[in-house]
């Protein structure tokens, strides 16, 4: 049974760039959820998708935007990088039911230059 | 917006010490979910808690949710190497809001 998977799992981008990043959920899960993690803090939510659509979304530019497949795969695009977008991406899925705990993959190190 | 409040910010313990972190709220909160994030890794899902006062324990992990739904405790009782990691409180329904989390290191 696989888990959630990321790829890639490092990237090196300069200023300006712009990156996508997948990630597949964990079988069963429908729902994926897109975290970002600077070095030292919290999780902060970018956004959640679930049937395609994204369903929640949080305080995040929109220079950041998503997709999800209908295989429950997903996407993050982030536009114009920023030195400041340097994060760990997350990803996490669920099975979309309200309070539903949250498996994460490994992420995504994103270094820009 | 709804925020959580995560101290400490650090703690180092000796092998064996007890270890407490807690989660604040300035609101009611529907749930507080725990995860654990070990050096390099990624959050690993531990426990939800949704009642008002409930308790609930893990082998040495106790988790309390406060009866006013707005703090959560996670005690830890004699600690041991392969409890090292960040312990992050989160809630939500589909929009989770993590704390800052707090960096345990065990000292054998």
């Amino acid at each position: 049974d696989a888990g959630v998977t990321q790829s890639p799992t490092h990237l090196i981008k300069t200023r300006g760039q712009q990156v996508t990043l997948r990630c597949s959920p964990k079988s069963g899960h429908d729902t994926v959820s897109w975290y970002q993690q600077a070095l030292g803090q919290g999780p902060q939510f970018i956004f959640q998708y679930y049937e395609e659509e994204e369903r929640q979304r949080g305080n995040f530019p929109d220079r950041f935007s998503g997709h999800q497949f209908p295989n429950y795969s997903s996407e993050l695009n982030v536009n114009a990088l920023l030195l400041g977008d340097s994060a760990l991406y997350l990803c996490a899925s669920s099975t979309g039911t309200k309070n539903s705990p949250l498996h994460f993959g490994n992420g995504t190190r994103l270094t820009v230059t | 917006g709804q925020q959580v409040m995560q101290i400490p910010q650090y703690q180092h313990v000796q092998e064996g010490e007890d270890f407490t972190t807690y989660c604040n709220s300035s609101t009611t909160l529907s749930n507080i979910q725990w995860y654990k994030q070990r050096p390099g890794g990624h959050p690993v899902f531990l426990i939800q808690l949704v009642k008002s006062g409930e308790v609930k324990k893990q082998k040495r992990l106790t988790f309390q949710f406060g009866e006013a739904k707005k703090n959560s405790s996670l005690h830890i009782t004699a600690t041991q190497t392969t409890d090292v990691g960040t312990y992050f409180c989160g809630s939500g329904t589909y929009k989770y809001i993590f704390g800052t989390g707090t960096r345990l290191k065990v000292l054998a």
